[in-house]
């Protein structure tokens, strides 16, 4: 049974970095991408970033400048910091498993990644 | 970027049958997941590559997904299937991209 526990610290002051860690328990560590979602508070689910076992990172282009995702494999731990917070990155901060799917059947082959384990999220207010 | 499109709401009777659409450019030419997020919880995927239930999602929830349009239907709705519900796609330059959520209200 694979489960995602993540921590860190809850409350920032305005330009202070963001720093939250994920572990994980069960399954293989080296065969995923390992994902940081967030969700302000009664919005939508928005994309922070990846990094797989060998420490390969995608980020999103919105976030690519303050942000820094890592990887210990020895701890199957992953990390996220981010730099220069603000009031606009107050949100439930979750850790997830990226899982690789393709079909070749069709008339021509799809691939993608979805998220099939979830961390339970932290809840990281920015305020001063 | 890549964007999708969701009904902010739905509404749907005890044992009656809710769809909820997502909406992008080609969708079809991609996989569709859906997610379940109760009050409180982490999401929990329900549909998978388009059409696929994993284990442990009740036969109910159930996918399509074709041309610029993925959705996702509900039979036979039952009050604990009242949630947010995402849809998601992924691009090779965009990366992960969710819906705009739609909330599910069981009256």
């Amino acid at each position: 049974q694979v489960q995602l526990q993540q921590w860190g610290a809850g409350l920032l002051k305005p330009s202070e970095t963001l720093s939250l860690t994920c572990v994980v328990y069960g399954g293989s560590f080296n065969e995923y991408y390992w994902n940081w979602i967030r969700q302000p508070p009664g919005k939508g689910l928005e994309w922070i970033g990846e990094i797989n076992h060998s420490g390969t990172t995608n980020y999103s282009p919105s976030l690519k400048s303050r942000l820094t995702i890592s990887v210990d494999r020895s701890k199957k731990q992953f990390s996220v910091n981010l730099t220069s917070v603000s009031a606009a990155d107050t949100a439930v901060y979750y850790c997830a498993r990226a899982k690789y799917c393709y079909d070749s059947s069709g008339y021509s082959p799809r691939g993608g990644y979805y998220f099939d384990y979830w961390g339970q999220g932290a809840l990281v207010t920015v305020s001063s | 970027s890549y964007e999708l499109t969701q009904p902010p709401s739905v509404s749907v009777s005890p044992g009656q049958t809710a769809s909820i659409t997502c909406s992008g450019d080609e969708l079809g030419d991609k996989f569709a997941f859906w997610y379940q997020q109760r009050p409180g919880q982490s999401p929990v995927v329900v549909i998978y590559e388009d059409t696929k239930r994993p284990s442990g999602i009740p036969e109910r929830f159930s996918g399509s997904n074709s041309g610029n349009t993925a959705t996702l239907t509900i039979s036979e709705t039952q009050a604990m299937d009242e949630a947010d519900y995402y849809c998601q796609a992924w691009d090779g330059s965009t990366p992960y991209v969710f819906g705009t959520g739609t909330k599910v209200t069981v009256l």
